[in-house]
């Protein structure tokens, strides 16, 4: 199946720290990939979707401004979570997959701001 | 109503036993549907698909579908604690864009 590596696995860092987390197709070419965010116990949710050389597309009530999605390639995509501060803290996956195939996950990136 | 529902659980089961999880979808155009399991602190991962009605099994794993129904579910025989995970349903419309609407989950406790 398709595999996506992310990276890094974690990040701990001060508040106001940018941070970013890369997350690259291995054996497939991504035109879309998925970037979600999970806090504790809570349900998997999609923040924004990554489009291969053109704008990501962001779910009601995420600021585009804060997370910054970059889709430069068709194995790569970026989220940079800027001036992060502690309520960003989180588990953020990115996910990647055809249009009648499944999404593949990432190992996902454990944010904790201090 | 969401798109997408499950039971939030926590299901309990003694080890050796069948668990079947739940899933409906409001989305009548839906075309692909899958099951992901999630164990705590993990990222999510692939075990079944199912794109037409009926049965399809793999291993411990059947996945049934009946689009009339919007109904999909997933039965895990012989369960082991090892099963013991979150189970996300989700679903797709493969016209749009790849994006997979998923449920909130069913916890699974497979007790020895």
């Amino acid at each position: 199946g398709a595999v996506v590596s992310q990276h890094p696995s974690w990040v701990i860092c001060k508040s106001g720290t940018s941070v970013k987390i890369e997350c690259r197709s291995l054996d497939f070419q991504a035109t879309t990939m998925f970037w979600y965010r999970q806090f504790p116990k809570q349900s998997l949710m999609l923040m924004a979707t990554s489009n291969e050389g053109s704008k990501a597309t962001y779910e009601q009530g995420v600021e585009k401004d804060k997370f910054l999605i970059n889709h430069a390639s068709l194995t790569l995509s970026t989220l940079t979570v800027t001036s992060a501060h502690p309520e960003d803290s989180s588990f953020y996956i990115c996910a990647g997959g055809g249009s009648n195939q499944p999404q593949h996950f990432g190992d996902g990136t454990r944010l904790s701001i201090l | 109503q969401k798109e997408v529902e499950q039971n939030s659980g926590p299901l309990s089961v003694p080890e050796g036993a069948i668990a079947s999880l739940n899933c409906t979808y409001s989305d009548r155009v839906s075309q692909s549907f899958f099951w992901y399991r999630q164990y705590s602190g993990k990222s999510p991962e692939l075990i079944m698909s199912i794109y037409s009605n009926g049965d399809k099994e793999d291993g411990r794993f059947t996945a049934q579908l009946n689009k009339a129904s919007q109904y999909v579910s997933l039965l895990i025989r012989d369960s082991q604690p090892s099963d013991s995970a979150t189970y996300l349903c989700a679903v797709k419309v493969n016209t749009n864009a790849g994006k997979s609407t998923f449920g909130d989950g069913t916890t699974l406790t497979v007790k020895p």
